[in-house]
């Protein structure tokens, strides 16, 4: 069965303070993709990253950074240098045919 | 570009009543997904919509029904409202549908509806 766990419920840092938030996934398929969104209080879900399976080298986008290892079946992503800005809920996801099976989400919060 | 929009951003209704929700998915995308955010059941997939078609389906009940009109645009309805519809229906687009993430997916801002 498909499925995604993301196991922090919550982080607190500080601004600065690097923080990876951890996401594990079960899938029987053997070419996959997965997903990150991040959901601030507004509501809507920002679309982050979508990594094939086929392509396990990190990706970085300016302070965010995914470690894509199937050897463990994780999808993890990384912040560097928090910012106030970066609080919200990051939901790793993975597609079942044409749905998102989401995990339950990491809240993020960002202190001064 | 602009994003996927969605009215109303809030409602609230009464028990029995229906609501409908309307979705504007980005130009050019013609699948139209929408999805059920509760505290207790998290993201749920309730239906997906293609060329005016519902491919899919969650595991909903039949109160919860949906459509995809020629020019992309997405409604769903809710009828006899329950206390536990109370939550935020969020619409999301993609250029065709997901197939498995071979296509992106891009959400809107969320219809928050309070069922009193």
């Amino acid at each position: 069965a498909q499925k995604v766990t993301q196991a922090q419920t919550e982080i607190s840092v500080v601004e600065k303070e690097d923080v990876t938030l951890d996401c594990v996934y079960e899938t029987r398929d053997t070419t996959y993709y997965l997903f990150w969104y991040k959901q601030p209080p507004s509501g809507e879900l920002v679309f982050l990253i979508r990594r094939n399976s086929f392509d396990e080298q990190n990706e970085i986008s300016g302070r965010y950074s995914w470690n894509f290892q199937k050897s463990t079946s994780s999808f993890n992503f990384t912040i560097t240098a928090s910012q106030v800005v970066d609080s919200a809920v990051y939901f790793c996801a993975l597609p079942r045919k044409d749905k998102l099976i989401f995990g339950t989400g990491t809240r993020l919060q960002v202190f001064p | 570009k602009a994003g996927v929009t969605q009215t109303p951003r809030y409602l609230i209704k009464t028990r029995g009543q229906q609501v409908t929700l309307s979705c504007s998915p980005i130009s050019g995308h013609r699948s139209v997904s929408w999805y059920q955010q509760t505290p207790g059941q998290g993201l749920q997939f309730l239906f997906e919509y293609f060329s005016e078609t519902q491919r899919n389906k969650g595991n909903f009940p039949g109160r919860f029904s949906g459509r995809q009109f020629s020019n992309s645009r997405s409604e769903m309805n809710v009828s006899t409202l329950e206390l536990g519809d109370s939550a935020l229906y969020l619409c999301a687009s993609s250029l065709e549908p997901l197939a498995g993430g071979w296509n992106e997916q891009f959400f809107g801002p969320g219809t928050r509806l309070t069922v009193l």
